[in-house]
């Protein structure tokens, strides 16, 4: 099993900070790599796949770069709508997909 | 519109069986593989089954497998996972999703329903 690491567990920031999320696969996953972003009591939603591909609607300020085993997310300018809880996910190895446990962006 | 609402949730003892529903609406339905993933309470997402676009192809997580079964009525434009000998830990929001590339299998999720919750509890 690729077992997907994310760090910062929490990461406290403002409003109009950068911010930067990573992810490490125990193995690598080449660019098979997607990013969600999940606010309370909702599903989750696409922001990034092929570890730098914005989804259809994603603002600009999203943005992914990465392959192999280390990934990142970038928010460049952080809006009060984006404090939330970002994980990534593999989808190279399977039929075992994993997600990472969860980058928290809260308002410093 | 284009959208995933899924339906069947509720409490259930273990042991007992539960059978969830996912219907779709808004896009062509019989091209794309479908996912079930869940999300146990105040924890992370888990991937647990895809059926193919053509239904030919089935995979579980290892968790489940054995006692969960995936299906879909493309006529009713209908996802299923049938959920049997439910556990304690199984208990969680299930939400049904569809891949961004229709035709595939495997591929990141760009579209998800609403959850719906399952709880097995005595």
């Amino acid at each position: 099993e690729i077992v997907m690491t994310q760090s910062p567990a929490t990461l406290s920031l403002s409003p109009g900070e950068r911010a930067t999320l990573s992810c490490r696969a125990s193995q690598s996953v080449s660019t098979n790599l997607a990013w969600y972003q999940q606010k309370p009591g909702l599903a989750p939603r696409l922001l990034i796949y092929g570890a730098s591909i914005r989804a259809t609607g994603i603002p600009a300020r999203f943005s992914g770069s990465g392959s192999g085993t280390e990934f990142t997310l970038t928010i460049s300018s952080l809006q009060s709508e984006d404090f939330a809880i970002y994980y990534c996910q593999q989808f190279n190895k399977w039929p075992m997909y994993t997600f990472g446990q969860g980058t928290k962006l809260e308002i410093k | 519109q284009v959208q995933l609402v899924e339906s069947g949730g509720g409490v259930v003892q273990p042991g007992r069986s539960l059978r969830l529903s996912c219907a779709a609406s808004g896009f062509t339905f019989r091209s794309y593989g479908l996912h079930w993933v869940r999300q146990s309470p105040g924890k992370g997402l888990e991937w647990v089954a895809v059926v193919s676009y053509d239904g030919d192809h089935k995979y579980y997580a290892d968790s489940v497998k054995g006692r969960f079964t995936i299906s879909r009525d493309d006529s009713k434009k209908t996802l299923y996972l049938q959920l049997n000998s439910l556990r304690v830990e199984d208990t969680a929001v299930y939400y049904c999703t569809r891949v961004v590339v229709p035709g595939v299998i495997w591929d990141a999720f760009d579209m998800w329903g609403q959850g719906t919750m399952v709880t097995v509890s005595s």
